[in-house]
């Protein structure tokens, strides 16, 4: 069985700081890993993905990834943080059953001006 | 196109109506599911359908009712609704490959569905 944990429910930046959005995971197989978005009363948008070839990803929107088999995590980060990041962000682990999918609980990102 | 469109994106309906949200990909996925999401909650699967077949039923109560008419188009059809249902139902759709695991699932905009 897979399972995801992201570390932080809610995480505030100053607009212009990075970002660090922590997630780890649990799976017996080699796991594919995502990063998903949500802006408030919208749908869920893919960030990035990391599917066994490159362990740092770069996706949309200034967002990366790195994924650290020995740690079983896979954080995101964004170098500058813009006021259009505030959004909820959910980190998700896909094994071996190309239907199950787990989502992680979720994170808060809040940026102030 | 990475695009899933569902409709309607509001729905207020009573406990004895019945409605039906409607789910519509065009990139050939064969892979087609309904999630439901809670305020400030992560998506739950509830339906799964490959190949036009259901394939997994997350253990929904029966007063949802989902049909995948074809391989492009995915219904989820409601009755006898409570309030607890109320919720922002998405719908996301992925390819199926061979010897491809853990694909990506593109998600829809949702429908946000009010049970007075």
């Amino acid at each position: 069985a897979q399972s995801v944990t992201q570390l932080d429910s809610h995480v505030s930046v100053s607009e212009g700081t990075p970002v660090l959005l922590r997630c780890n995971y649990s799976s017996s197989y080699s796991p594919s890993l995502f990063w998903y978005v949500q802006h408030p009363n919208k749908g869920l948008q893919l960030l990035l993905k990391y599917t066994s070839a490159a362990t740092l990803v770069k996706g949309i929107n200034g967002f990366e990834a790195e994924f650290k088999k020995s740690e079983t995590s896979f954080h995101l980060t964004k170098p500058s943080a813009h006021m259009s990041d505030a959004a909820e962000y959910f980190c998700v682990v896909s094994t071996i059953d190309p239907n199950d999918m787990r989502f992680g609980a979720g994170t808060r990102l809040t940026v102030k001006p | 196109d990475t695009e899933v469109t569902q409709t309607p994106k509001h729905l207020v309906m009573g406990m004895t109506n019945k409605k039906s949200l409607k789910c519509e990909q065009h990139m050939g996925h064969r892979a087609m599911y309904w999630y439901k999401q809670k305020a400030k909650k992560p998506p739950e699967l509830m339906f799964v359908y490959s190949y036009e077949k259901l394939s997994i039923n997350e253990s929904v109560p029966s007063r949802f009712s989902p049909e995948c008419p074809n391989s492009s188009l995915l219904n989820l059809h409601l009755h006898a609704l409570q309030p607890e249902d109320s919720a922002l139902y998405l719908c996301a759709s992925s390819p199926i490959r061979r010897g491809i695991y853990g694909d990506t699932q593109y998600f829809g905009p949702g429908t946000r569905l009010t049970v007075l």
